[in-house]
């Protein structure tokens, strides 16, 4: 595609409920990137993937986080039993390969919101 | 990835050049220097990125020392659209995630 993509674009939901995140990344990047990014801070590294394999998950802040990418393309991000902690915006990003410094390209985001 | 210390905020008067300084004084030979911005709630944007050669594209031009232990991002003529966060970024060649920071909070004035 023309960019990256994200749904939905907002999310509300109640704590305790899950929710699932998706990035659909420019098409012909084999890396992708989710940051979470906290009202009036940066972005924070949680978890890459090249193409389906997963380097490194080390920002994941608990194991109520998991990203998946099972066909190499489209991934998603889920959050089991929400809490009102994980309210931020999640951002996708995609780069070319993780061989190289190469740009990332970021997505709109989601807005998470736990009430 | 070598850590990076920006001012945290600085005013522009529009049509004059910003310039941006960013510390890194332990960056180590095979580490680049990225810039990114960040307008409102938009997601980051790539500007520009170095190695040791000073380097200019559309957007900016990126000004690395000698002894690469500090940069200067330059806005050659800032508008009121330039006003953003600007995210100065250390990473490995063989890099992944961007650590970024506080940024540079800027402001454009008419």
């Amino acid at each position: 595609g023309a960019g990256v993509s994200q749904s939905p674009r907002y999310k509300v939901t109640k704590r305790g409920q899950d929710v699932t995140l998706r990035c659909d990344p420019i098409s012909s990047h084999a890396t992708l990137y989710w940051y979470q990014q906290a009202l009036g801070q940066g972005p924070e590294f949680l978890t890459y993937f090249n193409y389906e394999a997963q380097p490194d998950k080390s920002g994941l802040p608990s194991d109520r986080f998991s990203a998946e990418r099972p066909e190499g393309s489209i991934s998603t991000l889920t959050i089991q039993r929400t809490e009102q902690r994980d309210s931020a915006m999640y951002r996708c990003a995609s780069s070319l390969a993780d061989d190289r410094a190469h740009t990332q390209y970021f997505g709109p985001g989601t807005r998470l919101t736990v009430l | 990835d070598a850590k990076t210390t920006q001012p945290t905020s600085m005013d522009c008067a529009e049509g004059r050049a910003a310039n941006l300084p960013c510390n890194h004084s332990t960056i180590s030979g095979n580490e680049y220097v990225y810039w990114y911005r960040q307008i409102h709630s938009q997601g980051p944007q790539y500007i520009i990125h170095g190695l040791k050669n000073n380097e200019t594209n559309e957007m900016a031009s990126l000004i690395i020392t000698e002894d690469r232990k500090s940069s200067t991002l330059i806005l050659p003529h800032a508008t009121l659209r330039d006003t953003a966060v600007y995210y100065c970024i250390v990473l490995k060649a063989a890099g992944n995630k961007l650590t970024f920071g506080g940024g540079t909070r800027v402001l454009v004035k008419p």
